[in-house]
């Protein structure tokens, strides 16, 4: 799977919206771009993915570039229930060993009042 | 339903003693995972199965862990001997079709060997 780069920390005010980037200038015509994130002491949870277009459901937007080198998971009005890790995460659908979830280091963020 | 199930959801032991994590995946769902979370490591892929069958195990650390699926609804890890080194939150998740659907985790086990 094509790596992937986001900033280890933002700071976001409540209300206002999140704006998570996601580098993934590797990626390939075929790995979908998924975004996890993980609420402290509890598993990780999936938020939403996209190959080219973009997409929205209940939680989240997300923005995919053009050349597909870059995204965006937009929360549209964070609070302080959104303080989490978000990881970022790029793979081919299938269920090959190299299709599995690879899990970086993700990006802290912090909803303040 | 209950989404994916752990027990216990911590546990400390002694190094050298024998360790059982437990996990109920989602009903219906076919894959199973075993993942461990370190501070050091982050989350790690252990072990996954496909209708109960061990599809890929190269993520078990050492042959002191062991995993099995007796059944679609319930999965075992188990650490003999367990050593300090293994602490760590054990996550279990499954999800619809392997390497398909997203994937649901559950709340985790944290164990601590002392």
């Amino acid at each position: 799977d094509a790596k992937t780069t986001q900033p280890p920390s933002m700071d976001c005010a409540e209300g206002r919206a999140a704006n998570l980037p996601c580098n993934h200038s590797t990626i390939s015509g075929n790995e979908y771009v998924y975004w996890y994130r993980q609420i402290h002491s509890q598993g990780p949870q999936y938020i939403i993915h996209g190959l080219k277009n973009n997409e929205t459901n209940e939680m989240a937007s997300l923005i995919i570039t053009e050349d597909r080198k870059s995204s965006t998971l937009i929360l549209p009005h964070a609070t302080l229930r959104d303080t989490a890790v978000y990881y970022c995460i790029v793979r081919v659908l299938g269920n090959n060993a190299g299709n599995m979830l690879t899990f970086g280091g993700g990006t802290r963020l912090m909803v303040k009042p | 339903d209950a989404g994916v199930i752990q027990s216990p959801r911590h546990e400390v032991t002694e190094m050298g003693q024998e360790v059982t994590l437990r996990c109920k995946p989602i009903s219906g769902h076919n894959s199973l995972f075993w993942y461990r979370q370190t501070m050091m490591r982050g989350l790690e892929l252990l072990i996954y199965f496909n209708n109960n069958v061990p599809i890929d195990d190269s993520g078990m650390p050492e042959d002191r862990f062991s995993a099995k699926m007796p059944n679609a609804s319930f999965s075992t890890l188990k650490i003999q001997p367990s050593e300090p080194r293994d602490s760590a939150v054990y996550f279990c998740a499954s999800s619809l079709e392997l390497g398909y659907n997203e994937q649901f985790f559950g709340p985790g086990t944290r164990l601590t060997v002392l």
